[in-house]
């Protein structure tokens, strides 16, 4: 049980473009979850918190007209990350709260 | 102050031994520490965990030691196997939110 799912694992995209990632739990609601950002070799940084139904909360630093998240069902988070850079390149992680945190597999992000 | 600390930053272990990892935290209101296993181009996964009342919790080769005076707490991986290798980040939960350490690179020598 309390599995997560993300959508796609990887992504390439031009500079300028939009890139939307999914968060999916399979067998559970989950009315909070969390995206992250991780640098190689790095700790995960959380980048937002994402309440079904209402606004996410952003992490002070983080853009939140760059990082576009939506929660519009118990099941389902997306972010949007909005004219991509190549700064942008990292790996995205999303986790859904069931107890405790249970995180998808990741997408991998470059941004040509 | 909302950091964990966590030591070291890389461990190589021999097949079989025992591997120590280490956690401090300051703020007293973290009242959840979980520790979460990675491997390269996946997302963590959830280990182990342990609510501060409780000074041990142990499951199969894993377990945590909490002391809570010190305000540190520890994963140790018994008998380790080459299939541990993965980084493992130690975490704390204040409101909700995860505050995860560093990470330690694991690494088992068969």
């Amino acid at each position: 049980g309390a599995v997560v799912s993300q959508h796609p694992s990887r992504v390439i995209c031009k500079s300028g473009t939009s890139v939307k990632i999914e968060c999916r739990s399979l067998d559970f609601q989950a009315t909070t979850m969390f995206w992250y950002r991780q640098f190689p070799k790095k700790s995960l940084m959380l980048m937002a918190t994402s309440n079904e139904g209402s606004k996410a909360t952003y992490e002070q630093g983080v853009e939140k007209d760059k990082f576009l998240i939506n929660h519009a069902s118990l099941t389902l988070s997306t972010l949007t990350v909005t004219s991509a850079h190549p700064e942008d390149s990292s790996f995205y992680i999303c986790s859904a709260k069931y107890g405790s945190q249970f995180f998808g597999p990741g997408t991998r992000l470059t941004v040509l | 102050q909302q950091q964990v600390k966590q030591s070291p930053q890389s461990l190589i272990v021999q097949k079989g031994g025992i591997s120590i990892i280490n956690c401090a935290y300051e703020n007293t209101a973290f009242d959840y520490f979980p520790w979460y296993q990675q491997f390269p181009g996946k997302g963590p996964a959830l280990l182990i965990a342990i609510r501060p009342d409780v000074s041990e919790k142990k499951e199969g080769r894993f377990t945590i030691s909490f002391n809570k005076s010190a305000k540190q707490f520890s994963l140790h991986i018994m008998d380790s196997q080459p299939g541990d290798s993965a980084t493992y980040f130690c975490a704390a939960i204040p409101r909700g939110k995860l505050i995860f350490g560093q990470g330690t690179e694991l690494s088992v020598k068969p």
